[in-house]
This record gives structure tokens, C-alpha cells and sequence, in this order.
């Protein structure tokens, strides 16, 4: 089994939806995880940042860990074209300080 | 801030030759990390510097990768030979904070894109 399990996609949504990106994993060391987005031939930049479990929110995104399923998903509400990305998600923890990437899932917003 | 700079964006080479990637940090930045992003495998960890010591190599697939950082405004990856298996983007991304910190706040370049043919 994989540490981190991401579905690929790709994902197309219309203007507006609400979109969920998922992934999850195996280590139970993992406390920290995060949620990169990657546009088309660009690096990956930090999108949201949480620890343990439970919720975080930040204007239309909401990232959520559920440690005893080890699951975490990215909400989006509201979906825009300029949303369209490639999502990542990583993770770390325990004696391992490496962030350990999913493969990432690739989203289309169409208007 | 400019960002991380990465140059050449691309490059295309014939199996046996020397690459050489090239990165500039974001100024203040004591960490620079390279990594390597395939379809396969994803994102994947080469090697990180901490003021321009080489700290974890252990993801450097091989001897044919080598990194240096002379200073704090320049590193280099250097593939030699290159094999049609190394083609992949190769990404800089440098941080204020060490891996152990765990912010995951990595400011990635845009990326190499190396094929070999």
C-alpha cells in the first residue's frame, strides 16, 4: 500500500460547484498536512495548512483530516475557472520530517 | 522577491550527456531543496541544503546525480551521464524554515523540464 493514495482525476466541474479532493493515507505518524495547487507549467504553491484533525477554513476553501480514517479532503465552494489546477495534497510526521506528495488531482472548472 | 529561478525552463538531450540545472534561491532563504516530479511517482525529495550544506541526499536516485550550493544565491544539479528515465520536471524550492519545522511553506521555481531522448 502507498503512503498517500490521491485520486488522479481528471475532474471537470462546471462554474460554481462545489468540488471535494481527497486523498488518503497509510502512516498514522501523519500530523501535518497541507494541500499544494499546481497551474499548468508552474511549481507548486502552498494552498492550506493544518495539523492533526478537524477543519480549516480560508474564504471558499475548506481542508479536512479525519486522523481515524486517515482521510483528508479539500473543499471548494463556489468553483471559479480560475480554480483549474492541478491539487496536491502532503503530508508529514512522526520521525519522517519529509512531506510525502500524493500525485495530485487535476481539476477543470469550466465556465 | 523575484521568487525561486530556475533556468534552463527546458531542455531536451541525448542519452550520455552532462545536465546542469540551475537555481536561485529567494534571498534570506537557508533552505533550498531539489525535487524531482514524474507521472509514476509524483513529487519526490533529491536532496535539500541548510546554509548551503548539503543536509539529506538520501532521495539522490543515484551517482550519476550530483547537487552543490557554493553559495546562498546558487545551486546546481548536475545529471551525468543523463539516461532516458531521468526526464521529469525538476523543481528548486527554498524555504525560511527547516523540514523539521513542518509549516510546509516551500516556495517552488517553475520547474525544469528535462527530456532525454
Amino acid at each position: 500500500q502507498k503512503e498517500v493514495e490521491q485520486d488522479p482525476g481528471p475532474l471537470s466541474v462546471p462554474e460554481g460547484a462545489i468540488v471535494s479532493l481527497n486523498c488518503t493515507y497509510s502512516n498514522s505518524a501523519f500530523q501535518y498536512f497541507m494541500w499544494y495547487r499546481q497551474y499548468s507549467r508552474k511549481g507548486p504553491e502552498l494552498l492550506m495548512y493544518t495539523y492533526s484533525s478537524g477543519n480549516k477554513e480560508d474564504g471558499r476553501f475548506t481542508a479536512q483530516v479525519d486522523k481515524s480514517s486517515k482521510y483528508i479532503s479539500l473543499f471548494i465552494r463556489d468553483s471559479q475557472p480560475s480554480d483549474s489546477a492541478t491539487y496536491l495534497c502532503a503530508m508529514s510526521g512522526g520521525s519522517n520530517y519529509k512531506l510525502t506528495f500524493g500525485k495530485g488531482t487535476l481539476l477543470t472548472v469550466n465556465p | 522577491d523575484a521568487g525561486v529561478i530556475q533556468s534552463p525552463r527546458h531542455e531536451v538531450t541525448e542519452m550520455g550527456q552532462e545536465v546542469t540545472l540551475r537555481c536561485k534561491p529567494i534571498s534570506g532563504h537557508d533552505y533550498l531543496f531539489w525535487y524531482r516530479q514524474t507521472m509514476m511517482r509524483g513529487l519526490e525529495l533529491l536532496i535539500y541544503f541548510n546554509n548551503n550544506v548539503p543536509i539529506d541526499d538520501s532521495g539522490m536516485p543515484e551517482d550519476r546525480f550530483s547537487a552543490k550550493m557554493p553559495n546562498a544565491s546558487f545551486s546546481t544539479l548536475k545529471i551525468q551521464p543523463s539516461e532516458p528515465r531521468d526526464s521529469a520536471v525538476y523543481f528548486c524550492a527554498s524555504s525560511l524554515f527547516p523540514p523539521q519545522e513542518r509549516t510546509g511553506e516551500l516556495f517552488f521555481g517553475e520547474g525544469s523540464r528535462l527530456t532525454v531522448l
